[in-house]
């Protein structure tokens, strides 16, 4: 089995801020993959970042980097320079052994100008 | 087709009615899925078909809730005799192969199921 755990519900950060989102997984695969996606108001999911489990750099897309801690089982993850269209909701995902994509709760993020 | 297309956008059905969601998956993803998100939610696991193998339909909640899919084609969730609890946003995802661990999934826009 495997589990995302997202502990904060919301996250305020000002314009151009970098903001940390919080990420902890739990599972019995030796390789897995983890994912962030981001849900605007509008309902799609985008993909964001993607992390393997024996990648020994930490991913970066553009303003999106994965701060990955493996024996801490934590995979956060960083927006630099916030914009106001990032305001949305951010979900981490991992993948293992059963090849079906397992999902946290969520967090909100809100930007403020 | 560009994207994961999914239909109709939005369903409004009275209690005890079937509806039928369908699910256009990214041309040649032999990986689709099924989520169910409820207002607020997470992203709750349904039902994963991978090319021409048996599906994973561990994650139905309930007889009333079958899939089907025909090949790395369309899908579709039907849902039987809706109750209120089922209003939600159905998520369709497919992604190019699996199993992979370094492919993500594509997500359709989700069909929004009311049920009054």
């Amino acid at each position: 089995a495997q589990k995302i755990t997202q502990t904060q519900p919301g996250m305020f950060v000002q314009e151009k801020e970098a903001v940390t989102l919080d990420c902890t997984y739990d599972t019995s695969d030796q390789s897995y993959g983890l994912f962030w996606y981001k849900q605007p108001s509008s309902g799609e999911m985008i993909f964001l970042i993607y992390q393997g489990s024996y990648d020994e750099q930490n991913a970066t897309e553009g303003r999106y980097s994965l701060n990955f801690q493996k024996a801490r089982k934590s995979a956060n993850l960083v927006i630099s320079a916030s914009q106001l269209g990032d305001s949305a909701m951010y979900f981490c995902a991992i993948l293992g052994g059963s090849y079906i994509p397992t999902f946290g709760r969520g967090t909100s993020l809100i930007v403020h100008p | 087709g560009a994207g994961v297309s999914q239909s109709p956008s939005n369903k409004v059905t009275e209690k005890g009615k079937d509806v039928e969601l369908r699910c256009d998956p990214i041309s040649g993803h032999t990986a689709l899925y099924w989520y169910r998100q409820r207002l607020g939610q997470g992203l709750e696991f349904l039902i994963y078909f991978q090319g021409n193998s048996a599906p994973d339909k561990s994650g139905l909640p309930s007889d009333r809730f079958s899939a089907e899919r025909t090949g790395e084609s369309v899908s579709t969730l039907t849902i039987q005799r809706t109750q209120q609890e089922d209003s939600a946003v159905y998520l369709c995802a497919s992604s190019l192969e699996g199993p992979g661990l370094n492919t993500e999934a594509f997500f359709g826009q989700g069909t929004r199921l009311t049920v009054v």
